[in-house]
């Protein structure tokens, strides 16, 4: 059973175009997060979700809009897609513990390529 | 600078050679320091991770935290061409201050030839 997916896995697009990336966790999570990163495997932390909450927020353009449906779901809308918006997109989710820290799982990653 | 330095390489090395793999940060806030391996074309998976400054040992892994220095490393023993893939080192200032947030370091890969 895949923990964390996300659909789709490529995704070629020309510049000026709207996508979305969507990520599913069977986890039972309630925490959820999108990473970008790039060509030089960078990996920064974009949103994070809790129990659909946005929690984190990083200085990210506006053209980019998470949404959480449900804990187990959130997703990425892009608007007006730049070349530099190429990356690869990955969808975390982990469980708060009371204590110490928690294990966030990856999924597998979104191949974005603006051409 | 980035908050989080890490040689990006590649690493190569024969098999059963002791891999070395280190990062630097700056921000003394860290509390939780992790190593995560992603293979080509998959995402990050958490392989160890150590509260505060120490040693932890798991297997042919040993990660060590000198929050002096600042400065974290990861060991293989007897290194294997499984292991070959990108290491990234990702560091959190812990729950008690907000909701988990990890930094991470640019990644090394590792390459070990048969």
């Amino acid at each position: 059973d895949t923990a964390v997916s996300q659909t789709p896995k490529y995704l070629v697009t020309q510049m000026g175009n709207d996508k979305s990336i969507k990520c599913e966790q069977n986890l039972g999570h309630d925490t959820m997060y999108w990473y970008k990163q790039d060509s030089k495997k960078f990996l920064k932390i974009m949103f994070s979700y809790n129990n659909k909450e946005l929690i984190i927020n990083e200085t990210v353009p506006n053209r980019f809009s998470p949404k959480s449906p449900d804990k187990a779901h959130l997703n990425l809308h892009i608007n007006s897609l730049e070349l530099g918006d190429s990356a690869v997109y990955f969808c975390a989710s982990s469980q708060r513990p009371s204590g110490g820290l928690d294990t966030q799982y990856f999924g597998p990653g979104t191949r974005l390529t603006v051409l | 600078q980035k908050e989080v330095e890490q040689d990006p390489g590649p690493l190569s090395v024969p098999e059963g050679a002791i891999v070395s793999l280190n990062c630097t940060y700056s921000n003394s806030a860290f509390q939780y320091f992790m190593w995560y391996r992603q293979y080509s074309r998959k995402g990050p998976e958490l392989l160890m991770y150590t509260y505060s400054s120490g040693n932890k040992e798991d297997g042919r892994f040993t990660a060590q935290v000198d929050k002096s220095s600042k400065y974290i490393s990861l060991f293989i023993r007897d290194s294997q061409p499984s292991d070959s893939a990108t290491y990234l080192c990702a560091m959190s200032a812990g729950p008690n201050t907000g909701f988990q947030k990890l930094v991470f370091g640019t990644g090394t890969r590792l390459l070990v030839s048969p």
